[in-house]
């Protein structure tokens, strides 16, 4: 079935330093792409998403790009902060049928910003 | 906040005991769906219900059962537990079956 592979953490970072988590994905159609994040102690909050190839997802400084010919959709930040510290997911939507969809996740990644 | 709300938010029971988790979806949305975070599994798709009705099947053990009421709300009913059923259990849900999920808190289940 379809596959997401992240790069594996745990990253740590100093403030203000630039972010990079990379997602590669392996399907056979058509997915959206999705990146979740979750904070210590709490559930997985949408954090951006893009619908289709050169689709740039961006929310709260992170943006991604949907990259059909290198199957990737790399998560990035040009200047991370404390509260940015948390576990990011990247995932895709594996088609059950032509209307129902799952989310298949990546193994996610620990970022861990020092001030 | 999502939106969406899970209880209880911590759970702690026995081998062999039966649990059973609620979620309630944000308003106006339809599609429900549950998933299982483990250390060893890491996110795995559980089950999906639409407007009441069971849409699609994953990993889900034949000791787990779920269903989605008239007033969508929807609850996971776990049922000879083990000691490897201890995980993050999330509730999704989204506004039909093609847009995107919205998690809640989770609930945590720990079985002693």
């Amino acid at each position: 079935g379809d596959s997401v592979t992240q790069m594996e953490g745990p990253v740590t970072l100093s403030e203000e330093a630039f972010l990079t988590i990379n997602c590669t994905y392996t399907a056979t159609g058509y997915p959206s792409l999705f990146w979740y994040v979750q904070y210590p102690g709490e559930g997985l909050q949408l954090l951006l998403k893009a619908t289709k190839a050169d689709d740039k997802g961006s929310n709260k400084g992170f943006e991604a790009t949907y990259r059909k010919e290198t199957t990737s959709f790399h998560l990035e930040k040009g200047s991370v902060q404390v509260s940015d510290s948390a576990v990011y997911f990247c995932a895709l939507s594996d088609w059950l049928s032509s209307n129902d969809y799952k989310l298949s996740f990546g193994a996610g990644t620990t970022v861990t910003v020092r001030a | 906040d999502s939106g969406v709300t899970q209880t209880p938010k911590h759970l702690i029971t026995a081998t062999g005991q039966r649990v059973t988790l609620r979620c309630s979806p944000r308003s106006g949305d339809l599609s429900v769906y549950w998933y299982q975070q483990s250390l060893d599994q890491g996110l795995q798709f559980l089950i999906q219900y639409y407007n009441g009705e069971e849409r699609a099947k994953g990993n889900i053990l034949e000791r787990f059962s779920a269903q989605q009421f008239p007033d969508l709300h929807s609850e996971l009913n776990l049922s000879s537990l083990e000691l490897g059923d201890s995980a993050l259990y999330f509730c999704a849900s989204s506004v039909d079956r093609v847009t995107e999920q919205y998690f809640g808190p989770g609930t945590r289940l720990t079985v002693t």
